[in-house]
C-alpha cells in the first residue's frame, strides 16, 4: 500500500468511447504524475501537476486530457483512442520539485486496452 | 527524451547469488534513485543517492554512484526468488518537475 489509488485496474474500450482513469492520493503531496508503460519502451512521463497546475506536458496527443481538480485527486480522461495507446497508466505523487529529493510513489497502474 | 539506460537489459540468476544492475544517463544530475516493478504493478522506490555521495546501503542492496562516468550500480546480494521483478534508475532533470526512467533490467531470481 504506497498510498496512491489508481481506478479501474483494468479497463477495455473501443476507439469511439470515453473513459476517464482516477488517481487518489493520501499522502499530503503537492505534485501528481501521469506515465505511460507500455510494452519493451521505457516509461513515458505525460503529464505534471503542482499545487493543482499543470507545470509539464509532455507532447501528449489532446485525446489524453488530463484533469486536477486539487492537489489529492487525478484524471486522465481519454476519448477516441487508438490501439496503440494500451498500456499501463502509472500515476504518482511526490512532494514536488522543491522537496530536494524528488522520490515518487506509484499507484498500482490502470491497465488499459483499446480494441 | 531518454536520460538512462540499464545494462543488462535482462539478468537470470540462482537464489543466493549476486545480481549487479548498471545505469548509465546523460546530464548532470542531483541525485540518482532506483525502483522496482514487480510484473503489471507500480513502481515502488528502494533507494536514492545524492550527487555528493558514492555509496549506498539498504540492507541487502548496495548503490555506487561515479558522476564522473556518469553512471550508477545496483547490487541486490544473496538474491532470493522474490527479488525477481524488474528494476529502474531514475534521475530529475534539474529545474524541472521531471524523473526520468532508465529502460530497466528485469531480474529473474530462481530457487
Amino acid at each position: 500500500e504506497t498510498g496512491v489509488t489508481q481506478t479501474p485496474r483494468h479497463l477495455v474500450m473501443g476507439m469511439t468511447n470515453k473513459k476517464s482513469l482516477k488517481c487518489e492520493q493520501h499522502l499530503g503531496h503537492n505534485a501528481m504524475y501521469w506515465y505511460k508503460q507500455s510494452a519493451k519502451k521505457p516509461l513515458e512521463l505525460m503529464f505534471v501537476y503542482n499545487f493543482k497546475e499543470q507545470t509539464e506536458n509532455n507532447s501528449v496527443p489532446s485525446r489524453f486530457s488530463p484533469e486536477c481538480p486539487n492537489s489529492s485527486h487525478l484524471f486522465l480522461h481519454l476519448h477516441t483512442l487508438q490501439p496503440e495507446d494500451s498500456a499501463l497508466y502509472l500515476c504518482a505523487s511526490s512532494q514536488g520539485p522543491d522537496s530536494n529529493t524528488g522520490e515518487l510513489f506509484f499507484g498500482e497502474g490502470s491497465r488499459l486496452t483499446v480494441l | 527524451s531518454q536520460q538512462g539506460e540499464e545494462d543488462p537489459q535482462a539478468l537470470s540468476i540462482q537464489e543466493g547469488e549476486n545480481a549487479t544492475m548498471n545505469c548509465s544517463y546523460k546530464t548532470s544530475i542531483n541525485n540518482l534513485q532506483w525502483y522496482r516493478q514487480n510484473s503489471g504493478r507500480g513502481l515502488v522506490h528502494l533507494i536514492l543517492i545524492r550527487s555528493n555521495e558514492r555509496e549506498k546501503h539498504s540492507g541487502r542492496l548496495r548503490v555506487t554512484l561515479d558522476t564522473s562516468k556518469k553512471s550508477s550500480s545496483l547490487l541486490i546480494t544473496a538474491s532470493r526468488a522474490a527479488d525477481t521483478a524488474s528494476y529502474f534508475c531514475a534521475t530529475p532533470l534539474i529545474g524541472t518537475d521531471k524523473l526520468i526512467f532508465g529502460t530497466g533490467t528485469r531480474l529473474q531470481v530462481f530457487p
